[in-house]
């Protein structure tokens, strides 16, 4: 199954507003990392967090980490509509140098 | 552009044809890997090389083979296509070190329709 479990799976707004979405993993991680695919294209990185970080920003975007709970949740502030895509986090296990994606949230931000 | 390129972009077989997906990063990572994505889902891992001259399995391997051919080169086979085998694969690669992630570089992918 998924390591990575987005949510909400689509998300609509009006540009000006913020953007929450969240992301549940199952085991231990050594980062985590958000990613979007604007519709046809591949994945762009964002943003990574470290498991021994607790929040990160960069310009627009707030990712926070909480690892007692698994979680962690990508904050878009003052959307605008070219950031309407599918966003993605992937975990990079303990264990292993490879990454598992979840199924992403559709956002679409409304002019 | 510095980056990952992957050919071909488009492509429709045949089942029981069989077809390789080429894919080349110009960015002196060491690790490459396959991925697939079927429409709504996320992506999943189908082969991966953490360094030149290794190869391992992912999460859905069957059906396909892989070649890394040198340090910026990881090719993907179809053997004998499949129509389960339509989606849009995405090559990319990163610099792990000690066996970690930290970000990948993806390629734009390759819609393939296996009729």
């Amino acid at each position: 199954s998924q390591q990575g479990e987005e949510d909400p799976q689509a998300l609509s707004i009006q540009e000006g507003e913020n953007a929450t979405m969240n992301c549940s993993y199952k085991t231990s991680i050594n980062n985590l990392q958000w990613y979007r695919q604007n519709s046809g294209r591949g994945l762009v990185h964002l943003i990574l967090i470290r498991s021994n970080e607790r929040e990160k920003h960069s310009g627009r975007l707030r990712v926070t980490l909480d690892t007692s709970k698994k979680s962690s949740s990508l904050l878009i502030t003052a959307s605008r509509a070219a950031d309407t895509a599918s966003y993605f986090c992937a975990t990079v296990n303990t264990n292993a140098g490879k990454s598992t994606f979840g199924d992403g949230t559709t956002l679409t931000v409304k002019p | 552009n510095a980056g990952v390129t992957q050919t071909p972009k488009f492509q429709v077989l045949k089942t029981g044809q069989s077809m390789t997906l080429q894919c080349a990063q110009d960015m002196n990572h060491n690790s490459m890997y396959w991925y697939r994505q079927d429409p709504g889902m996320g992506l999943r891992l189908i082969y991966y090389s953490a360094s030149e001259g290794t190869t391992d399995k992912g999460e859905v391997p069957n059906g396909y083979n892989v070649s890394r051919l040198n340090k910026r080169e990881f090719s993907l086979r179809l053997e004998s296509a499949a129509p389960s085998q339509t989606s849009v694969y995405f090559c990319a690669s990163s610099e792990a070190r000690q066996g970690k992630n930290y970000g990948y570089t993806f390629g734009s992918g390759t819609r393939l329709t296996v009729v």
